[in-house]
């Protein structure tokens, strides 16, 4: 089946505007991962929700970041009042179930986010 | 102190030489250890995990982990050019399901 796809693949956006990026995460995978990668650096944890409910939030940075997965599906990570340092990868991932044991995490291709 | 620490490199070894990827990590109570490698502008793929003591293989690939040194490695064997990529090492817990990167490896095969 297909992997884990991410829209859009660039955005470019001014500083203070709002931004949304989508997470369509495999068929059947219940755990869903927001990871986010500045230029040298590794994947930095964000949020993981397991179903529709955020399990872990402990990542995102400041209250001007929030993501939803109203349907245990599709998520998107919004970002409001953009700041230049908000620029990086942001990359999404899923795993099977995600409950109570480690999986492996599939990522998607990630959305570059690039604010002016 | 960085929770989990690789040598950022650049790495480079010939066509057909064994390539030492390495990775230290900090919480001791750290259960399962994954490889990714990803080229430049995509996305981390999994090479391996490794949840025991000592070590894995698949196909080219070696994953070592050592919990009491706090360790775990990746070997590969016969190193291709197509190998060359950055290789992320990754440390989770279970019941803590987000992954803990180091900040990877820039591994060059030189043919």
């Amino acid at each position: 089946g297909a992997g884990v796809s991410q829209t859009p693949s660039n955005k470019v956006t001014e500083k203070g505007k709002y931004v949304e990026l989508r997470c369509d995460p495999i068929s059947g995978h219940t755990a869903l991962y927001w990871y986010r990668q500045s230029l040298g650096q590794g994947p930095e944890f964000l949020i993981y929700f397991q179903g529709t409910g955020a399990a872990d939030d402990s990542g995102l940075p400041n209250d001007r970041f929030f993501a939803v997965r109203p349907e245990g599906s599709v998520s998107t990570l919004k970002i409001q009042r953009t700041e230049r340092g908000d620029s990086a990868v942001y990359l999404c991932a899923s795993s099977l179930t995600g409950a109570g044991q480690i999986e492996t995490q599939y990522f998607g291709p990630g959305t570059r986010l690039l604010v002016l | 102190q960085k929770e989990v620490e690789q040598n950022s490199g650049p790495l480079s070894v010939p066509e057909g030489a064994i390539a030492s990827l390495n990775c230290t990590y900090s919480d001791r109570g750290s259960q399962s250890f994954f490889w990714y490698r990803q080229y430049s502008g995509k996305s981390p793929e999994l090479i391996m995990f490794i949840y025991s003591n000592g070590d894995k293989e698949d196909g080219r690939f070696t994953a070592q982990l050592n919990k009491a040194s706090q360790y775990v490695s990746l070997l590969i064997r016969d190193s291709q050019p197509s190998d060359s990529a950055t290789y992320l090492c990754a440390v989770g817990n279970f019941g803590n399901e987000k992954l803990t990167f180091g900040t990877g490896t820039r591994l060059t095969i030189i043919p």
